[in-house]
């Protein structure tokens, strides 16, 4: 089936650790995103990337890195630097032959233990 | 932040009762696109109205648009419990970046 895959769903990390969420498409979509979700609030976009090889930062990038390696492919890692991680995150993808629209994963439970 | 702002936060309304929410929102737009969230999974596109319309249809799902107020409006009629979700706006700019609202919390009362 045609789709976002995120994995794991739900990740726990030790403080100090970096960990990273897996974000596989196979839409074939140019454009990729990570949003994170805190309880009963909306989504802030933490990087894009708009083709491979290429990424920028969105509203709350600090202590978060991504790569684009290949299109499929759109890791997250969150690293000591964050603070707060303990988030539920989105990950997502876009392309003009999707007209524009936006397909989401399932999402990660990340809590910082 | 260019996120935007959804009212009201929460709503409570009985089946077959209409639900109304607004988005109001800071940037200019290519299109404004309406998504759905049940609890702990991801969202999925519902609507998708561009900034040359003023409304859309789409089934029991009726989307305004008024630029010049940079704002939306979603209305689900003949609510069914199944509607029960959190519903976010997303405006899309022309370089095809996403900003999603804060979300609309609804519940629908069998």
């Amino acid at each position: 089936d045609g789709g976002i895959t995120q994995s794991p769903k739900y990740l726990f990390r030790k403080e100090g650790q970096n960990v990273t969420l897996s974000c596989e498409q196979n839409l074939n979509h140019d454009a990729m995103y990570w949003y994170r979700q805190d309880p009963g609030q909306g989504l802030r976009l933490i990087y894009y990337s708009q083709i491979v090889n290429d990424f920028q930062k969105g509203d709350i990038a600090e202590g978060y890195s991504v790569s684009r390696e290949k299109k499929e492919s759109f890791p997250l890692t969150v690293t000591s630097a964050q603070k707060n991680p303990t988030a539920f995150y989105l990950c997502a993808s876009s392309d003009r032959s999707s007209g524009n629209t936006i397909y989401f994963g399932e999402g990660s439970w990340l809590t910082v233990v | 932040s260019q996120q935007g702002e959804e009212d009201p936060q929460a709503l409570s309304i009985q089946e077959g009762e209409n639900a109304t929410m607004n988005c109001s929102y800071k940037t200019s737009i290519n299109n404004l696109q309406w998504y759905r969230q049940n609890s702990g999974r991801g969202l999925v596109h519902l609507i998708l109205i561009r900034s040359n319309e003023r409304e859309k249809h789409s089934g029991r799902l009726r989307v305004t648009l008024d630029t010049s107020k940079k704002s939306s409006s979603l209305l689900i009629t003949a609510s069914r419990a199944a509607d029960t979700a959190s519903y976010f706006c997303a405006t899309v700019t022309t370089g095809n970046q996403f900003y999603f609202g804060t979300g609309t919390s609804l519940t629908v009362i069998p």
